[in-house]
C-alpha cells in the first residue's frame, strides 16, 4: 500500500540534544513537507522541498533542519536550538508544487516531548 | 489577519442531523481547497477536495466553494457519531498551504 511512514511515532527528548524524525514515501511525490501541531495553533510549516537535494525554510524554520538525499525520504532533525521542541510533527507530500500540487497527504505523526 | 479562518467551535448536532463547517479565506489567488478530518491524537486525514466554485458531493460529504465571497464550507448530511472529530480547512494558494485551526465537531447519539 503506497503512503507515508513516520518514525518513531512516541520519542522522549532531554534538553539539549538534537533528535532526528523519519520521513520516507512510496507515492512518488516529488513534494514533501514538514509541520508543527501544537493545541489550538493549527498546523505551521517547517520545511518543505520541491526535489531532491533542495528544500526551502517554511514559517518556522529556527531551530530544525533537513536534508532530502533520495525523493523518498525527508528526514527532519529537531535541535538544541529549538527552545520549545514539544509538539507533534507531521509529515506530508504532494504529487507536486506551485499550480500543480494535487492533495496533500500525511503520515501518522511523530509526537516529540522534551523531558 | 490569518490566511485561513475557522469558527473553532465547539459545534454539536444531533445524530442524523446536517452539520455545516464553514472557512472564509484571505488570498484571491488561491487554487485549491481541502477538508481534512482529524480524530484526536491522530494525523489528518483528506476527506474532500475543491477546485471550482460550486458544490461537490461525495457521500454524505459535500463540498462547496465560492471564490467571490472566499468561503468554503462542508456540510456532513446523516450526522454519526464517528464523524465526532475536528475538521481542517486548508487553501493552497500557489506557494504553499495553509491551514485554519479546526472546527471541534461533536455529534451527539
Amino acid at each position: 500500500d503506497g503512503g507515508i511512514t513516520q518514525s518513531p511515532k512516541y520519542l522522549f527528548r532531554k534538553e539539549g540534544q538534537n533528535v532526528t524524525l523519519s520521513c520516507e514515501q512510496n507515492l512518488n511525490h516529488d513534494a514533501m513537507y514538514w509541520y508543527r501541531q501544537d493545541p489550538g495553533q493549527g498546523l505551521r510549516l517547517i520545511y518543505y522541498s520541491q526535489i531532491v537535494n533542495d528544500f526551502q525554510k517554511g514559517d518556522i524554520a529556527e531551530g530544525y533542519s533537513v536534508s532530502r538525499e533520495k525523493k523518498e525520504s525527508f528526514p527532519l532533525t529537531v535541535t538544541s536550538a529549538q527552545k520549545n521542541p514539544t509538539a507533534f510533527y507531521l509529515c506530508a507530500s504532494s504529487f507536486g508544487f506551485g499550480g500543480n500540487t494535487g492533495e496533500l497527504f500525511f503520515g501518522e505523526g511523530s509526537r516529540l516531548t522534551v523531558l | 489577519q490569518k490566511e485561513v479562518e475557522q469558527n473553532s467551535g465547539p459545534l454539536s448536532v444531533p445524530e442524523g442531523a446536517i452539520a455545516s463547517l464553514n472557512c472564509t479565506y484571505s488570498d484571491r489567488g488561491s487554487q485549491s481547497f481541502f477538508w481534512y478530518r482529524q480524530y484526536s491524537g491522530k494525523s489528518p486525514e483528506l476527506i474532500m477536495s475543491i477546485y471550482s466554485n460550486g458544490d461537490k458531493e461525495d457521500g454524505r460529504f459535500t463540498a462547496q466553494l465560492n471564490k467571490a465571497s472566499q468561503y468554503v464550507s462542508l456540510l456532513i448530511r446523516d450526522s454519526q457519531p464517528s464523524d465526532s472529530a475536528t475538521y481542517l480547512c486548508a487553501v493552497n494558494t500557489g506557494n504553499q498551504f495553509y491551514f485554519g485551526t479546526g472546527t471541534s465537531l461533536t455529534v451527539i447519539p
